[in-house]
This record gives C-alpha cells, sequence and structure tokens, in this order.
C-alpha cells in the first residue's frame, strides 16, 4: 500500500526556517515524482513544485520559485519541503502527493497535510 | 500560471445532475487532455475522482464522469447524493512537468 506519511504541526515565528517531511513507502521511491501542494486557510490548492527523488530534479511554480526549498533523500524515502525566511502568510497546510501519467499530470497518493502556523 | 476558473458554488437537488466547469487556456487545459478533478471534505485529504479528462480511478462511482472541450473542463455528477457535497477542484497539466489547479467549487446538495 501507498503512504506518504507528513511530519506533525509546526508553529514558527516570521523570520524563522523551517523542514518539514514526508516519508514515503509501499512503491518505489526513486521512481515517482513527489509534488507540495499549498492550501492556505479556507482557501484552494496550489501546486508549489515537484521532486525526483531518483536524482533529486526539482521544478517549481513560479509562484514559489525562490521561496521554497524541495528535496528528497532516497536513502530514507523522505522528501523535504523548506523556508529559511517564514512569512505569516506562510501559513497554510502542505500536502505531499505522488504524481502519476505521463507526463505526471494527476495525484492518487496524498499524505495527511501538515499544518504549519507562522505567527508572532 | 494563473489558477484555472471554476464557478465557487454549484447546488443541486438529490437525484439531480450538476457540472462544474473549469476554465483554463491553451497553455493549459486547451493543449493537453490532462485534466483530473479532486474532491475534499472540510479538514480531509484531496481524492481523485477523476484524471486525464474521464477516466474514473478504481473505485470512484460512475456517477462522476468528465469531459472537455476546447479550454474547458467539465466535471458531472449524476444521481446526486447527500454524500457529495464537498468541494471540488480541477486541475491540469501546463506544460514543462507543471500543473495548475483550479480555484475550487463547493458543492452543496439541497
Amino acid at each position: 500500500e501507498v503512504q506518504l506519511v507528513q511530519s506533525g504541526a509546526e508553529v514558527r515565528k516570521p523570520g524563522e526556517s523551517l523542514k518539514i517531511s514526508c516519508k514515503a513507502s509501499g512503491y518505489a521511491f526513486t521512481s515517482y515524482w513527489i509534488a507540495w501542494v499549498r492550501q492556505m486557510p479556507g482557501k484552494g490548492l496550489e501546486w508549489m513544485g515537484i521532486v525526483y527523488p531518483g536524482d533529486s530534479d526539482t521544478r517549481y511554480s513560479p509562484s514559489f520559485q525562490g521561496q521554497v526549498t524541495i528535496s528528497a533523500d532516497k536513502s530514507i524515502t523522505t522528501a523535504y519541503l523548506q523556508w529559511n525566511i517564514l512569512k505569516a502568510s506562510d501559513t497554510a497546510i502542505y500536502y505531499c502527493a505522488r504524481p502519476r501519467g505521463s507526463p505526471d499530470n494527476w495525484f492518487d497518493a496524498w499524505g495527511q497535510g501538515t499544518l504549519v502556523t507562522v505567527s508572532s | 500560471q494563473s489558477a484555472l476558473a471554476q464557478p465557487a458554488s454549484v447546488s443541486g437537488s438529490p437525484g439531480q445532475s450538476i457540472t462544474i466547469s473549469c476554465t483554463g487556456t491553451s497553455s493549459d487545459v486547451g493543449s493537453y487532455n490532462l485534466v483530473s478533478w479532486y474532491q475534499q471534505y472540510p479538514g480531509k485529504v484531496p481524492k481523485v475522482m477523476i484524471f486525464e479528462v474521464s477516466k474514473r480511478p478504481s473505485g470512484v462511482s460512475n456517477r462522476f464522469s468528465g469531459s472537455k472541450s476546447g479550454n474547458t473542463a467539465s466535471l458531472t455528477i449524476s444521481g446526486l447524493q447527500a454524500e457529495d457535497e464537498a468541494d471540488y477542484y480541477c486541475c491540469s497539466y501546463a506544460g514543462s512537468s507543471t500543473v495548475v489547479f483550479g480555484g475550487g467549487t463547493k458543492l452543496t446538495v439541497l
């Protein structure tokens, strides 16, 4: 069974850094991209970017390029989403998801979401 | 890369059919038959209902169907049931390994 298990909720202050994780199991981690999706409070889904754990290739939405870093550690089948300088507007639920298709275009498995709260 | 346009809300009575539209551009919806739809209950994780315009994953009711014409994709739910009340999001491939979501539609079953 494909499973994506995300790290727990985080509370940070503006200006702080943060790295959240997504632990994958039940499939060949290095053969599929992993995506990150943001959902701000009461708002819709936003695709942030993807990482290919096989070679750490990454792609970003223009809206998130330079704002976050997506990475993966294939030795522990875990993907990451990282901020160096958090802003209050980063408060949201962040989902990791596994894209499928050729090219990858839909998501068949999702993590449970990580709530990130940024507040002074 | 702008979000795909969806109506903010739609409603229907049990047993009826409803259609949710998803309008993009010639750079996303119009260029690829790679539109998917997700159902999300409040506080829950999104679930794929349709992928690649009209394909249903195993386990999804055949009351859900998808189609596309030009730059607009559509999700139709027939035989509306109370359990269908949720938020629905479309998603389209947009080239260069990127995708874009719609703004979401809240479905109310009257």
